[in-house]
């Protein structure tokens, strides 16, 4: 089944603590993003991948890493999250290009205390 | 810029009609509409990508207007499956980045 998975997908920490919330998609989509979702400020992109060993920012990526190692796996990074980095994540991944459908994973819930 | 979104919601009765409205204040290369049930994921509708398309399937269909500075998704005959949160979303300038709009929640009461 073609499908974007995450893992975890809820997560309690506290602040500083490093984490990585891991993305992985089956389609051979060369490009993929990482959002975040917050009330009121609707889903905004932290980071986006062309293809491997290729991201740049997004609108929101203060306090957050990303690496493209390999096609299937796009890991978001939080050296030293804060609770204002409380939200729920999402990460997609489309054929090529921003342009096309993106297809989401389930999301991860993360409370930072 | 964010596109802004009209209105920011409403609430309608079953076999009502709705029309979601998308707004940028510079033209668009593309626009794309993404329904999100409250917890899940964004789930994609369609796209469009020329000044002047209109596109459907079912009940659900969206146009794209010559300046490509707006778009509407138009909801007719609407079901109880129909509520969620509708977005729009589009690449700014031809880039790779991707920006939603600020999102319209509509309910549909039986």
């Amino acid at each position: 089944e073609a499908q974007v998975t995450q893992n975890p997908r809820y997560l309690i920490t506290v602040t500083g603590k490093k984490l990585t919330v891991t993305c992985s998609q089956n389609m051979n989509h060369e490009y993929m993003s990482w959002y975040r979702q917050d009330p009121g400020l609707g889903l905004r992109q932290i980071y986006y991948s062309m293809n491997v060993e290729v991201t740049d920012k997004g609108d929101v990526p203060e306090g957050y890493k990303v690496s493209r190692k390999e096609k299937r796996n796009f890991p978001l990074i939080l050296e030293s999250p804060s609770p204002n980095q409380t939200s729920l994540y999402f990460c997609a991944s489309s054929p090529r290009t921003s342009r096309e459908t993106q297809y989401f994973g389930p999301g991860t819930r993360l409370l930072v205390l | 810029q964010q596109p802004v979104q009209s209105p920011q919601a409403v609430i309608l009765r079953e076999g009502e009609d709705a029309v979601i409205n998308c707004s940028s204040s510079k033209a668009l290369y593309s626009v794309h509409w993404y329904r999100q049930k409250h917890g899940e994921a964004p789930v994609f509708l369609m796209i469009l990508l020329k000044g002047g398309e209109q596109k459907g399937h079912d009940k659900i269909s969206a146009s794209f207007n010559e300046k490509k500075q707006q778009s509407s998704l138009y909801l007719t005959a609407s079901q109880l499956s129909y509520s969620g949160t509708y977005f729009c979303g589009t690449d700014p300038s031809g880039t790779y980045k991707y920006i939603f709009g600020t999102g319209t929640r509509l309910k549909v009461l039986a």
